[in-house]
């Protein structure tokens, strides 16, 4: 069964800090994996990695993917109150089927 | 351009009635899906359609019914409510984009309580 497992689940830190969430993946023909924020609201798109884009940043964030070791991570340089939120890391394998992990609560203290 | 479109946003049932979330897609996509969340457990896939006429379970299928009424609409059904389908739930479709792979545009959610 296809499984997303996220690190930390919880995270607190202070402006300015740079943070680290970490998603391993196990799925059956892996096609690509997803970031989502999630404020008070529905999720929203952050980034997208294949096989053929395994890394990829905007502005303060990044992220990369190691498809030998089957994990990502999200980074997020010079945080600010604004990137508190819930992340989540989806996988999806050679359905149309996203198996989403159970997210990181990112708290960003001013 | 109103994207995903879920109806009730908030619903308060009592154990043992039924009702349908309904949800509609203005983007012409062929998949949808329907997500429960809850404190601490992330997004856990109910069920979803790859494409009209067809259905699929996901992790947590048991209590639900859905239907693909056409390309547009997706409904989830709850036939028999109970206090553990206490939730959030997100409607939500997509397309395969260039690289295969398929980003989500979720709906605004519904949260629903079962006293």
């Amino acid at each position: 069964e296809d499984k997303v497992v996220q690190s930390p689940l919880s995270l607190v830190v202070h402006e300015g800090d740079t943070v680290t969430l970490n998603c391993s993946y196990e799925v059956t023909n892996f096609r690509s994996l997803l970031w989502y924020k999630q404020e008070k609201k529905a999720p929203t798109f952050l980034f997208m990695l294949t096989s053929s884009g395994i890394e990829k940043k905007s502005g303060r964030l990044s992220s990369i993917l190691d498809k030998k070791e089957l994990f990502s991570i999200l980074n997020i340089t010079a945080t600010q109150t604004g990137d508190s939120a819930i992340y989540l890391c989806a996988s999806q394998g050679g359905s149309e089927k996203l198996v989403f992990g159970k997210g990181t609560k990112l708290t960003v203290n001013p | 351009n109103a994207g995903v479109t879920q109806t009730p946003k908030f619903q308060v049932l009592k154990t043992g009635q039924s009702m349908t979330l309904q949800c509609a897609q203005d983007m012409n996509h062929n998949s949808m899906y329907w997500y429960r969340q809850d404190p601490g457990m992330g997004l856990r896939l109910i069920y979803y359609s790859a494409s009209e006429g067809t259905t699929d379970k996901g992790e947590v299928p048991n209590g639900y019914n859905v239907s693909r009424l056409n390309k547009r609409e997706f409904s989830l059904r709850l036939e028999s409510a109970a206090p553990s389908q206490t939730s959030v739930y997100f409607c939500a479709s997509s397309d395969r984009n260039p690289g295969g792979a398929n980003v989500l545009t979720f709906g605004a959610g519904s949260r629903l309580t079962v006293l």
